[in-house]
């Protein structure tokens, strides 16, 4: 079954120091996509990064990377030079096709607090 | 760009009552999810549609409905509302082939009393 891990409730970070927020998943799909997301308390889901099945580098987009070590199936996302306004909930998502249709399957969430 | 648009943004209603949220995916974007986020929690799918059929069942309870019209938007209906539903109710949209491109809306907030 598709499932997404996410070990790290809360995590706290001084501002302009690196992060990395945990994820492992698990499907049985040989093709898949991996996804992480920032939910400020506002709400809205702000797509940050993603990382194909397939890919042989790892993703990066400005200050975020990932970190893809796929015989472990893990997918942590790296945040360098933290910043207070990256203070907010961090979702790993996955999406494959499953039983039909690309849905987004997400982990538990990270609460990242980035201190002044 | 145009973006997915949910309306309302917020909705309050009462126990028992009916509601409907509405999603209007981006142009050219034939595939619909609905996902649920209860508070502190992860989003969680309800149902998708492609091409104006469900493509996909997930956690929706029978209270709810929704279909696809032909212009391709979306509407979730809601009826016997209880207070557990309160929760952020996203929309996505992509096409209908895509692992990555999948858009989320901004999301309506429902609060039910």
């Amino acid at each position: 079954a598709q499932k997404i891990t996410q070990t790290q409730p809360g995590m706290f970070v001084q501002e302009k120091e690196a992060v990395t927020l945990d994820c492992t998943y698990d499907t049985s799909d040989q093709s898949y996509g991996l996804f992480w997301y920032k939910q400020p308390s506002s709400g809205e889901m702000i797509f940050l990064i993603y990382q194909g099945s397939y890919d042989e580098q790892n993703a990066t987009e400005g200050r975020y990377s990932l970190n893809f070590q796929k015989a472990r199936k893990s997918a942590n996302l790296v945040i360098s030079a933290s910043q207070l306004g990256d203070s907010a909930m961090y979702f790993c998502a996955m999406r494959d096709q499953g039983t039909g249709g690309f849905k987004t399957i997400f982990g538990a969430g990270t609460r990242l607090f980035v201190k002044a | 760009a145009a973006g997915v648009i949910q309306s309302p943004r917020h909705l309050i209603k009462e126990k028992r009552e009916t509601a409907t949220l509405k999603c209007y995916p981006i142009p050219r974007h034939d595939t619909v999810y609905w996902y649920q986020q209860g508070p502190g929690q992860d989003p969680q799918f309800l149902i998708s549609f492609y091409e104006k059929m469900q493509s996909d069942k997930g956690s929706i309870p029978d209270r709810f409905s929704a279909q696809q019209f032909s212009d391709y938007h979306s509407e979730l209906n809601m009826s016997s509302l209880e207070l557990g539903d309160s929760a952020l109710y996203f929309c996505a949209s992509s096409t209908g082939t895509g692992i990555h491109e999948q858009y989320f809306g901004p999301g309506t907030r429902l609060t039910v009393t």
